[in-house]
């Protein structure tokens, strides 16, 4: 089975501070894809990749960046971040095409102050 | 915006055959219908998928309507670690744009 972590698990900052999260996954997939789940909006996409180098914007990609820098390492980037990325953050990632099985990170809880 | 439509919630007694309908109107010929699950403060967990054809594993049993434009899962015999929200997600097109779009899902609640 695909193994997907994230780190840290936990974040705390304050507005205007910088984060990067962090996700790794070891099945060698070519699809990284980077989520977040808030009351009420169900699980949104933020940014995603086929591939080293590769990004591709989602449905909610402002005040965020994100880099992929290896097959296995996907990073999200939170430049100035504001309050309002207070959020539950969900890594995933999939085989050749996007519409293999998804596997998902255990998630990463976001809080800005 | 989601292109399905599903329950906001339901409920289910354990031992009970629990059906989960999803619409997906709109829905285009390569799209594929999949189904995730979520339990809180975890991250989904794919159930099953199917393109055309009625589907079945080891969790469920996936029933497509002829026409594509609905859908339901159909969980046997539900114990209480199937209370989960449940996700009907329909497969954008393949290639460098494809991604899947997660709606809010139906909340199903087991009771003993």
């Amino acid at each position: 089975e695909a193994a997907v972590t994230q780190s840290p698990r936990n974040k705390v900052t304050v507005t205007g501070g910088n984060v990067t999260l962090s996700c790794r996954q070891t099945n060698s997939h070519n699809y990284m894809y980077w989520y977040r789940q808030d009351t009420g909006h169900g699980l949104r996409l933020i940014h995603y990749s086929y591939g080293a180098g590769n990004l591709q914007i989602g449905d909610v990609p402002d005040g965020y960046k994100a880099t992929r820098t290896t097959q296995e390492d996907f990073f999200l980037l939170l430049e100035l971040a504001s309050p309002s990325q207070t959020s539950l953050y969900f890594c995933a990632s999939s085989g050749d095409w996007v519409q293999d099985t998804q596997y998902f990170g255990p998630g990463t809880r976001l809080l800005v102050l | 915006d989601a292109k399905t439509t599903q329950p906001d919630s339901m409920e289910s007694t354990e031992g009970e055959t629990v059906h989960l309908p999803c619409s997906h109107a709109t829905i285009s010929g390569n799209e594929y219908i999949y189904w995730y699950r979520q339990v809180p403060l975890q991250g989904p967990e794919y159930v099953t998928h199917g393109l055309q054809q009625n589907t079945t594993n080891s969790m469920a049993f996936l029933a497509i309507a002829s026409d594509r434009k609905s859908s339901t899962l159909i969980l046997p015999h539900v114990s209480l670690r199937d209370a989960a929200v449940y996700h009907c997600i329909l497969g954008d097109s393949g290639g460098s744009n494809a991604k899947l779009t997660f709606g809010k899902g139906t909340k199903l609640s087991v009771k003993s």
